[in-house]
């Protein structure tokens, strides 16, 4: 089975601080990791995702993300915060094998604040 | 090339009635997958269709059905509706053969049960 923990249902930074948001997950197989960003009344956005290549994935409008196994961690990070980031961001697994292929458990999600 | 197209963007349905969501998948892609995401929650997968049958079920109740036509087209259907079905009601589509999967999400549906 699988599952996502995010901690911290809000986050707020400044404009032009580092944006730290913390994924969790748990994972009877390898895992497929995603982090997905929604802004309001909208649907989700692919920002990254991590399929067992490069540990260190890079995505989108800045924002990168480690896979830590030692960890179980996947942490989505960006050097500098825009006011366009403010958003809800999820992080996601998923199994890249067996009975639950192509399903995705998504984490509770968190809502990032930038302030000027 | 269109992505994941959802219909209708938003609708009002009144307590008890029945509604039908539909989803038509990115080109290429097989398999179809629906989410609800109710407000300040995370999605919650609610079944996966692959060749015309359910091939996995979230926790819903059988008030949930859904149907994959040839096509590969989708739809969701939600019977005697509780207002507590009013949500955001996501498709993803992928195709199952790839490796590393690739899912992509529709814009989603907007179900409001008053």
């Amino acid at each position: 089975a699988q599952s996502v923990t995010q901690l911290g249902s809000h986050v707020s930074v400044s404009e032009g601080a580092l944006v730290l948001l913390r994924c969790n997950y748990s994972s009877s197989v390898p895992p497929y990791l995603f982090w997905y960003v929604q802004y309001p009344n909208q649907g989700l956005q692919l920002l990254l995702k991590y399929t067992s290549a490069a540990t260190l994935v890079k995505g989108i409008n800045g924002f990168e993300a480690e896979f830590k196994k030692s960890e179980t961690s996947f942490h989505l990070t960006k050097p500098s915060a825009h006011m366009s980031d403010a958003a809800e961001y999820f992080c996601a697994v998923s199994a890249d094998r067996g009975s639950t292929l192509g399903r995705l458990y998504f984490g509770r999600g968190t809502q990032l604040t930038v302030w000027p | 090339d269109a992505g994941v197209t959802q219909s209708p963007t938003h609708l009002i349905k009144t307590r008890g009635q029945q509604v039908t969501l539909r989803c038509s998948p990115k080109s290429g892609h097989d398999t179809v997958s629906w989410y609800q995401q109710a407000l300040g929650q995370g999605p919650q997968f609610i079944f996966q269709y692959y060749e015309e049958e359910e091939r996995q079920r979230g926790n819903f109740p059988d008030r949930f059905s859904g149907h994959q036509f040839p096509n590969y087209s989708s739809e969701l259907n939600v019977n005697a509706l509780l207002l507590g079905d009013s949500a955001l009601y996501l498709c993803a589509s992928s195709w199952r053969q790839s490796r590393p999967l690739a899912i992509t999400f529709g814009s989603g549906t907007r179900l409001t049960v008053v």
